[in-house]
């Protein structure tokens, strides 16, 4: 089946600074990637979507300069939380949809933790 | 928008079997997607709904009244496991991202010995 790549799994940063995740499709081209938050014992919420070769739609109440999407490719988008806060501490998950099979289900990365200090 | 309801949490015994609920609301359904989770982990996808029945898929099945707004995931045959969050996604055919799904706020089922 496809494979959805998403990294870093974990990650703990002092508050201030801006992290970096990353998910690629990797045997599948993707035109669109979403992206979720989920709290602990939450469902999954959805941040945005990213379509290649163009800007983010952002959900209403996500702030699109703090959490800045990159779709630059068929395979890769790219999640940067900017200037994190504690509050931002959350699971982020991607997903993606083949471009092959459109109406098939969503392909999940692994998720990254982030905790923020 | 949608409106996605299920239950918080179940119990169950090994070896039983549990229903899961969930409602909908929507104005363009597209299909209803049903998914486990286990803790820090990325949802796995378990079954696709889009017309009215049945789907089986081993110990699991999930039915769909499109009429109802309504699905159910059945779990046979629990396992230990089986002890996870199932969440249940609608997709919306308006939306301008074909594969755009809503999730419902996840049933955490734990199964007992």
């Amino acid at each position: 089946g496809a494979v959805v790549s998403q990294h870093p799994s974990r990650v703990i940063c002092k508050s201030g600074t801006s992290v970096k995740i990353e998910c690629r499709s990797l045997d599948f081209q993707a035109t669109t990637m979403f992206w979720y938050r989920q709290f602990p014992k939450q469902s999954l919420m959805l941040m945005a979507t990213s379509n290649e070769g163009s800007k983010a739609t952002y959900e209403q109440g996500v702030e699109k300069d703090k959490f800045l999407i990159n779709h630059a490719s068929l395979t890769l988008s790219t999640l940067t939380v900017t200037s994190a806060h504690p509050e931002d501490s959350s699971f982020y998950i991607c997903s993606a949809t083949n471009l092959d099979s459109p109406n098939e289900k969503l392909f999940f990365g692994s998720g990254t933790q982030l905790s923020v200090l | 928008g949608q409106n996605i309801d299920q239950p918080t949490e179940m119990t169950a015994t090994e070896g039983a079997i549990v229903q899961i609920n969930c409602t909908y609301q929507t104005s363009g359904f597209n299909g209803l997607f049903w998914y486990q989770q286990h803790a820090g982990e990325a949802p796995t996808f378990l079954s696709y709904n889009v017309l009215d029945g049945l789907e089986e898929k081993g110990r699991f099945s999930s039915f769909l009244s499109r009429s109802k707004g309504y699905s159910y995931l059945l779990l046979k045959e629990l396992q230990m496991k089986d002890s996870a969050s199932y969440l249940c996604a609608v997709r919306d055919m308006r939306e301008a991202a074909g594969n755009k799904l809503t999730f419902g706020g996840g049933t955490r089922v734990l199964v007992k010995p």
